[in-house]
């Protein structure tokens, strides 16, 4: 089965552009989680969604935002970036509400100059 | 914040038992213990979870204190590809996000 994909693997952005990530999770999964992780702050969580229904939302500014669709691929977006926004961006995908392990996709790194 | 405690660095010999400490005292009774592990510049890896009683799979051993209060990972025959960060995380079972900190960063020494 294959595991969690994550596009694209690496972007180079200017400050104040906007970015979409993607992610598509394991086959029948229907959970997806984002993260971030800095040098500075480590692995935080961005939001998670599931059945295109966002669940929980971390501590991040409304730039930004998320959506999942009915296939649970998931996008998160970031507008207006700012340097602080580089960073590796991480998807993880869960079965279900009560599942046990997420599944961690290999990141995007996002660089902003 | 994360709830855990765990030494920043630790070694060990190529093919001897790596064994990781982790503390979570304040840990409820509806609470699980995981670990991951995130090899250089690669997305975290599930290990193994538990919630009192010890558990194994082909990966990894979990030891958790008859109080919760503590667990240890352990590795029982390290490799150099099992150098990494390991992270135990305490989290309920569900749709709640994985509150990572800093982790132990294992080296292992041929």
């Amino acid at each position: 089965k294959a595991g969690v994909t994550q596009t694209p693997r690496y972007l180079i952005k200017t400050r104040g552009q906007q970015v979409t990530l993607s992610c598509s999770p394991i086959s029948g999964h229907r959970s997806v989680s984002w993260y971030q992780q800095t040098p500075g702050q480590g692995l935080q969580f961005l939001f998670e969604y599931f059945s295109e229904t966002q669940r929980n939302k971390g501590n991040f500014p409304g730039r930004f935002s998320g959506r999942q669709f009915s296939n649970s691929r998931s996008e998160m977006n970031v507008s207006t970036l700012e340097l602080g926004d580089s960073a590796l961006y991480l998807c993880a995908s869960t079965l279900d509400l009560a599942g046990y392990e997420q599944y961690f996709g290999p990141g995007t790194r996002l660089t902003v100059t | 914040d994360a709830k855990t405690t765990q030494p920043p660095s630790m070694d060990c010999a190529e093919g001897r038992a790596a064994n990781l400490p982790c503390n979570h005292s304040t840990i409820s009774g509806n609470e699980y213990v995981y670990w991951y592990r995130q090899i250089h510049s690669q997305g975290p890896q599930y290990i193994i979870h538990g919630l009192k009683n010890n558990e194994t799979n082909e990966m990894a051993s979990l030891i958790i204190t008859e109080d919760r209060k503590s667990s240890t990972l352990i590795l029982p025959h390290a490799t150099l590809r099992d150098t990494a960060v390991y992270y135990c995380i305490v989290r309920v079972r569900g749709n709640t996000p994985l509150v990572f900190g800093k982790g132990t960063r294992l080296s292992v020494i041929a």
